[in-house]
């Protein structure tokens, strides 16, 4: 059972690139999250999903956008990145809203 | 969601008990308080959450206050795998954010 999976695991972007974080759970979890977190800080949500085809915003989803097609996945896409989205970026699954969230070990991201 | 008050640090000798207070004086009836941690550079790990009774389980013991206004993370028997940033996060049923402030840095020592 291999949890929450993130790829890639570090990555370096240069100003105006984009990319897709890749998040997949195998616990068939309905809810899904997208969360960054920079030095020092706690974490903050950016896009999260309660199931297939529905996703809403977080507190800080400005230059970011997501899907989620199937249930296992959900991918967040960066368009145009700015040196302001150099954090680190932890997807997270759980059964229910109640329920505990499970995270993945994160992707690492600069941009230069 | 009622916000929370953690030490910044605290230090703990290996296979003492480990007690991490928080406050949440502004909790309100239906919001749980979760534990989570995370160990340098890795994602959170959920430890324990609870509402009004105190809670244990193969990891830790969660002590809240009659009053719900603080509770406590106890870890029996710390070890060096335990040094860690616990998040003490108070959070209402239904509510989708976790809100992980800054945290409390354990550092258990030899």
């Amino acid at each position: 059972n291999a949890g929450v999976t993130q790829t890639p695991k570090f990555r370096i972007l240069k100003i105006g690139q984009s990319m897709t974080l890749q998040c997949t759970q195998d616990m068939n979890h309905n809810y899904m999250y997208w969360y960054r977190q920079d030095p020092g800080m706690g974490l903050k949500l950016i896009y999260y999903s309660v199931g297939a085809g529905i996703t809403d915003k977080g507190e800080v989803p400005n230059g970011y956008n997501v899907s989620r097609s199937t249930t296992e996945d959900f991918p967040l896409r960066l368009e145009l990145a700015a040196p302001s989205q150099t954090s680190v970026y932890f997807c997270a699954s759980s059964l229910t809203v109640n329920q505990p969230q499970h995270f993945g070990d994160g992707t690492r991201l600069s941009i230069l | 969601d009622a916000k929370t008050t953690q030490p910044t640090s605290m230090d703990c000798a290996e296979g003492r008990a480990a007690n991490l207070p928080c406050n949440h004086s502004t909790i309100s009836g239906n919001e749980y308080v979760y534990w989570y941690r995370q160990i340098h550079s890795q994602g959170p790990q959920y430890i324990i959450h609870g509402l009004k009774n105190n809670e244990t389980n193969e990891m830790a013991s969660l002590i809240i206050t009659e009053d719900r206004k603080s509770s406590t993370l106890i870890l029996p028997h710390a070890t060096l795998r335990d040094t860690a940033v616990y998040y003490c996060i108070v959070r209402g049923t239904g509510a989708n954010n976790l809100f992980f402030g800054t945290g409390t840095r354990l550092t258990v020592i030899p």
